[in-house]
């Protein structure tokens, strides 16, 4: 079965790094792409970025331009998200999502990874 | 950056009634566009994609329709499980976006 497994808890300091990795399994990695999106306490949802596991091609959000970096690892079928320059307002739930290979349209996200509570803090 | 607005932000409701969402697009989105449920402490859950496509195992009482700018999540007869918040996404363009939500709450 389709399983999304993201890594655990973090806490930083402002202007830190995080990396959060995203392991997915019970299906062809490279068929698809990951999407991740973030959720700020009580807020609602917000897109990221994309990457596609088939070839690398990378979309990212305008508010994350400069900042973050998307990479998959083929040979463990993991996902990596990381953001750099972190602020308290990087605050938020990180989430993985299976997401189309090279397109979102005619997909949804289906398959999403528990999510990864990232604490910006001094 | 193609914006959704959707409508109501809340909707009190009783179970067993019908339910009504709007999202709206600042442009077309052709029919490229999903809905997702989320519970308190959960992760989001596709329930429509393509407008109007019912993910696997979604019950029939959830239907999507629309196209271009203006779509709605239905929900036929609501049960005790259905009162959540409500998302849609817009999957036209990049860098896809996410509607504000609207939260359908127990009257």
């Amino acid at each position: 079965q389709v399983q999304v497994v993201q890594s655990g808890a973090e806490v930083k300091k402002p202007g830190a790094s995080v990396k959060v990795s995203c392991k997915a399994s019970g299906y062809t990695f490279t068929s698809y792409g990951i999407s991740w999106v973030r959720q700020a306490p009580g807020q609602g949802l917000e897109w990221m970025g994309w990457i596609s596991a088939y070839n690398g091609n990378t979309n990212y959000a305008q508010n994350f331009q400069g900042r973050v970096t998307m990479t998959t690892d083929t040979s463990t079928s993991t996902a990596y998200m990381e953001l750099r320059s972190l602020r308290s307002d990087d605050t938020a739930m990180y989430y993985c999502a299976r997401d189309g290979a090279l397109t979102a349209a005619g997909t949804g996200c289906y398959y999403w990874g528990q999510g990864t509570l990232v604490t910006v803090s001094s | 950056e193609i914006v959704l607005t959707q409508s109501p932000a809340t909707l009190s409701l009783s179970p067993g009634e019908r339910a009504t969402l709007s999202c709206r697009a600042s442009q077309s989105v052709s029919s490229y566009l999903a809905w997702y449920q989320q519970k308190p402490g959960q992760a989001p859950r596709l329930l429509i994609f393509d407008a109007s496509n019912r993910a696997t195992g979604i019950p029939a009482r959830f239907s999507g329709s629309g196209s271009a700018t203006d779509f709605t999540l239905t929900i036929s007869s609501l049960e005790p499980e259905d009162f959540a918040v409500y998302y849609c996404q817009q999957r036209s363009n990049w860098p896809l976006t996410f509607g504000g939500g609207t939260k359908v709450e127990i009257k």
